[in-house]
């Protein structure tokens, strides 16, 4: 049982907008900065959004974050099918570290 | 910006245990901790722990404290992840990775498959 909770599947069409939520609690996302990870099939995860909403050199701008309390979200706009992957979220929770359980995107 | 470069695929029998290196190229760890993440079979991602090679300080998930322990050379470009008492569950990928601030791993090896088999 993830301490933040993600959906675990969403699926949209190619050029569309999908948005992924990540939700914790005052001891972690409503407290600390949020990153996201985004894992392609069969490799290892990388770094997409880190302190809630900057982008790390070389990651697109359809890409965004944002937090909102306890709820950050994973904005994807113009959706490409090369965005197949999973999606996590992550964060800091007192002196640990935890992760959403991942949310498998499916672009139709 | 770093590399990170881990060491080969392992097969262990229950009851061993298992030592993962991760080698930075390109520069050092220093300014990060090196931290362990494991993915289980069709799982999402588990923080095993990490260390600050700076200090030598060590954190870890509560319910691996007991069996695992993460070290670094003085040269700050390599991390070790070792694994006491191994089960079938700990079979994984596991993964190392540069965190910077505020908690983002911002650079990852690329896994190393731990197969716990009799």
């Amino acid at each position: 049982q993830s301490m933040l909770t993600q959906p675990p599947s969403m699926s949209a069409a190619p050029g569309q907008k999908v948005t992924i939520s990540c939700s914790g609690s005052s001891s972690n996302i409503g407290k600390n900065y949020v990153s996201w990870y985004q894992q392609l099939p069969g490799t290892a995860p990388k770094l997409l959004i880190r302190q809630t909403n900057k982008r790390p050199s070389g990651v697109p701008d359809r890409f965004s974050g944002s937090k909102s309390g306890t709820l950050a979200t994973l904005t994807i706009t113009g959706l490409q099918t090369g965005d197949e992957a999973v999606y996590y979220c992550g964060t800091a929770h007192y002196s640990l570290r935890v992760f959403g359980g991942g949310t498998k995107l499916t672009v139709l | 910006q770093i590399q990170l470069m881990q060491s080969g695929a392992e097969v262990k029998k229950p009851g061993s245990s298992v030592k993962v290196s991760c080698k930075a190229s390109g520069g050092t760890f220093s300014g990060y901790t090196i931290v362990w993440v494991r993915q289980a079979p069709g799982q999402g991602l588990e923080w095993m722990g990490g260390v600050i090679p700076t200090f030598g300080s060590e954190n870890s998930a509560p319910d691996l404290q007991r069996r695992v322990t993460f070290t670094a050379d003085e040269s700050m470009t390599t991390g070790y992840m070792e694994v006491s008492s191994l089960t079938p569950e700990d079979t994984a990928v596991y993964y190392c990775a540069a965190e910077g601030l505020a908690a983002a791993f911002e650079i990852w090896g690329q896994g190393t498959l731990v197969t716990v088999s009799s």
